[in-house]
């Protein structure tokens, strides 16, 4: 059963600040490895996607990284802006599930 | 596109009534998912269809939970009857295949 995990669940940091945060599964076997943003009282928004053939990929100020073999994701912010704080949620597609197993988030507070 | 369509945005009810929550995924897309998201329990995946057909409902807690998606352009869920530990916030989401989910606001529901 594949098993999402984010470390850490809570964050704080000033602003400018770079920023990594951290996601590992336990079912390597997975189709693609996406991370969201939600902010209170909202939906999910798509970040970024990566596929499982892929060892990253990059949006503005956000890089993911994917390493199926280690089973982990790792989301760089840079710069940090107030404006980016929110809840990032990893999410693992495939693997013996063929679902999207989400991971319980990271709550991130940029401090101006 | 508007992105996905969600109704209500809030529901209040009381316990023993039927609830029904509303979705309008994305036009074009073939998968839809109906989530529930709690404290306790983070992000959980209801059931999916793709083509309208559901695929997977082992997620969906009781009998009490029942979902259609009688054409490409709506899907609904149903609890009959509702209780309080039904409270959630429940999301719709559609995507292309096993691309990127996009998420609708979702519908917070309380039951009292």
């Amino acid at each position: 059963k594949q098993e999402v995990t984010q470390i850490p669940a809570a964050l704080s940091v000033p602003e400018g600040e770079n920023l990594v945060l951290n996601c590992s599964f336990t079912d390597s076997a997975i189709y693609n490895l996406q991370w969201f943003r939600q902010d209170p009282g909202k939906g999910l928004t798509s970040l970024l996607l990566i596929q499982s053939s892929q060892r990253e990929q990059t949006s503005g100020r956000l890089n993911a990284s994917l390493d199926k073999s280690s089973g982990r994701s790792t989301l760089y912010i840079a710069a940090s802006q107030p404006g980016d704080s929110a809840t990032y949620l990893c999410a693992a597609y495939g693997g013996a599930t063929n679902k999207l197993i989400f991971g319980t988030g990271t709550l991130l507070a940029v401090q101006p | 596109d508007a992105g996905v369509i969600q109704s209500p945005r809030h529901e209040v009810t009381e316990m023993g009534q039927e609830v029904t929550l509303r979705c309008k995924p994305i036009s074009g897309h073939d998968y839809l998912f109906w989530y529930r998201q709690t404290m306790m329990r983070g992000l959980e995946l209801l059931i999916y269809f793709n083509n309208n057909v559901p695929i997977d409902d082992s997620g969906m807690p009781e009998d009490r939970f029942s979902a259609k998606m009688p054409n490409a352009s709506f899907s609904t869920l149903k609890i009959q009857p509702s209780e309080p530990r039904d409270s959630a916030v429940y999301f719709c989401a559609s995507s292309f295949g096993a691309e990127t989910q996009y998420f609708g606001p979702g519908t917070r529901l309380l039951v009292l």
